[in-house]
């Protein structure tokens, strides 16, 4: 079966510090991928998604950047985190090869930038 | 949002009571799904109704689609207080956009 792993849960980073979130997916092969920030209380803001290695494409300008090294490893970073960086990030994907079907997401990492 | 809005924004009823959950979106589709979140958890997804279909039965579940309006509703019936949490409309494609959230309240 498929799964889908993020981590860390919780994470408190200083301003100007950099980030790393991981997530990766298992038991299937050339999946999209998706990372989402949802600030408290608000709904999910499409960031980054990617149809395979290598392929990113940004939604919104923003301090963040990700990379998919790996078919199902996908990364979002940053070099020097903002305040406004807070937030409850998830990582999601989808069978690409199957026509309607849903979205799997992770458990989220809560970012506290102090 | 990026695709579309729920209404309304929040949602108290009683248990036992139905919920209905509004959701209109911006562009065509292929599909229309609804997901729910607990309170500080990723999603899961609830039902997915096909740009074709008009009407969707899952369980307690209800969903109908619009396409002419580009709406959505959800409808839980015979609510439970495990049913409290956010529920978010999402238009399936390669960029799965979600819209606002509407935040459920079942009072036992």
């Amino acid at each position: 079966s498929q799964t889908i792993h993020q981590w860390p849960a919780t994470l408190v980073q200083p301003v100007g510090s950099p980030l790393s979130l991981e997530c990766t997916v298992e038991g299937t092969s050339n999946p999209n991928l998706y990372w989402y920030r949802q600030a408290a209380g608000r709904g999910l803001q499409l960031l980054f998604y990617s149809v395979g290695i290598g392929q990113i494409s940004s939604e919104v300008p923003q301090n963040l950047s990700a990379s998919r090294p790996q078919d199902r490893q996908f990364i979002l970073s940053s070099k020097k985190l903002l305040l406004s960086d807070s937030g409850f990030y998830l990582c999601a994907w989808v069978d690409r090869q199957v026509m309607n079907t849903e979205a799997f997401f992770g458990q989220g990492t809560r970012l506290t930038v102090v | 949002s990026q695709q579309g809005e729920e209404d309304p924004q929040a949602l108290s009823i009683q248990e036992g009571e139905n919920a209905t959950m509004n959701c209109s979106y911006k562009t065509s589709i292929n599909n229309l799904q609804w997901y729910r979140q607990n309170s500080g958890r990723g999603l899961v997804h609830l039902i997915l109704i096909r740009s074709n279909e008009r009407e969707k039965h899952s369980g307690r579940l209800r969903v109908t689609l619009d396409t002419s309006k580009k709406s959505s509703s959800l409808l839980i019936t015979a609510s439970r207080a495990a049913d409290t949490a956010s529920y978010f409309c999402a238009r399936g494609g390669n960029q799965f956009y979600f819209g606002t959230g509407t935040s459920l309240t079942v009072i036992p």
